[in-house]
């Protein structure tokens, strides 16, 4: 069974830095990647996906990248924002939809 | 319409109880799904449809029970359950199963059993 995990598993930066969050798979038979962003007792919104032909998608301030030969992803955001705190996850498709643990992001004004 | 839609958006229920969860979209996906999230932990993945038949079902207890009527609905029955059952409970959609386009998420039904 694939597993996923999610470095770092909590952050805390100041308003203003650019951040790295990663995501490593087990089984690098990876179909379609998706990052979600979920704040406390609330739903999953959906940030970016990287389709299995491609390597990257960017939106705005965030930028996610994907090497299936690794079985990694990264999150880039600049210019963090307060805004930007919660949680981040990462899912892979392969076999079933798998969801990192995420990542708990703050970021302090 | 880009929603996935999950009422109700909160439920109390007692252990002898039985109520539904309901989950709609418009999108014309042909793959629903029901996830289970506790409280800092990831969603974990309890059924899928899809074309409106069961798919998987994740070793689910039977007091939990799928129900898929038509395309754009998907509901979860709940009987007798426990208070270790309660959990916030997320309903996902997609294109097709293992397909090409994203998920898209509802914004869950935070279920309290007492």
């Amino acid at each position: 069974k694939q597993e996923v995990t999610q470095i770092p598993a909590a952050l805390s930066v100041p308003e203003g830095e650019n951040l790295v969050l990663n995501c490593s798979f087990t089984d690098s038979a990876i179909y379609n990647l998706q990052w979600f962003r979920q704040d406390p007792g609330k739903g999953l919104t959906s940030l970016l996906l990287i389709q299995s032909s491609q390597r990257e998608q960017t939106s705005g301030r965030l930028n996610a990248s994907l090497d299936k030969s690794s079985g990694r992803s990264t999150l880039y955001i600049a210019a963090s924002q307060p805004g930007d705190s919660a949680t981040y996850l990462c899912g892979n498709y392969g076999q079933n939809f798998v969801f990192g643990p995420g990542t708990r992001l703050s970021v302090l004004p | 319409d880009t929603e996935v839609t999950q009422t109700p958006k909160h439920l109390v229920m007692g252990m002898t109880n039985k109520k539904s969860l309901k989950c709609e979209q418009h999108m014309g996906h042909r793959a629903m799904y029901w996830y289970k999230q506790k409280a800092k932990k990831p969603p974990e993945l309890m059924f899928v449809y899809s074309y409106e038949k069961l798919s998987i079902n994740e070793s689910v207890p039977s007091r939990f029970s799928p129900e898929c009527p038509n395309s754009s609905l998907l509901n979860l029955h709940l009987h007798a359950l426990q208070p270790e059952d309660s959990a916030l409970y997320l309903c996902a959609s997609s294109q097709v199963l293992r397909g090409n386009g994203g998920y898209t998420f509802g914004s869950g039904t935070r279920l309290t059993v007492v």
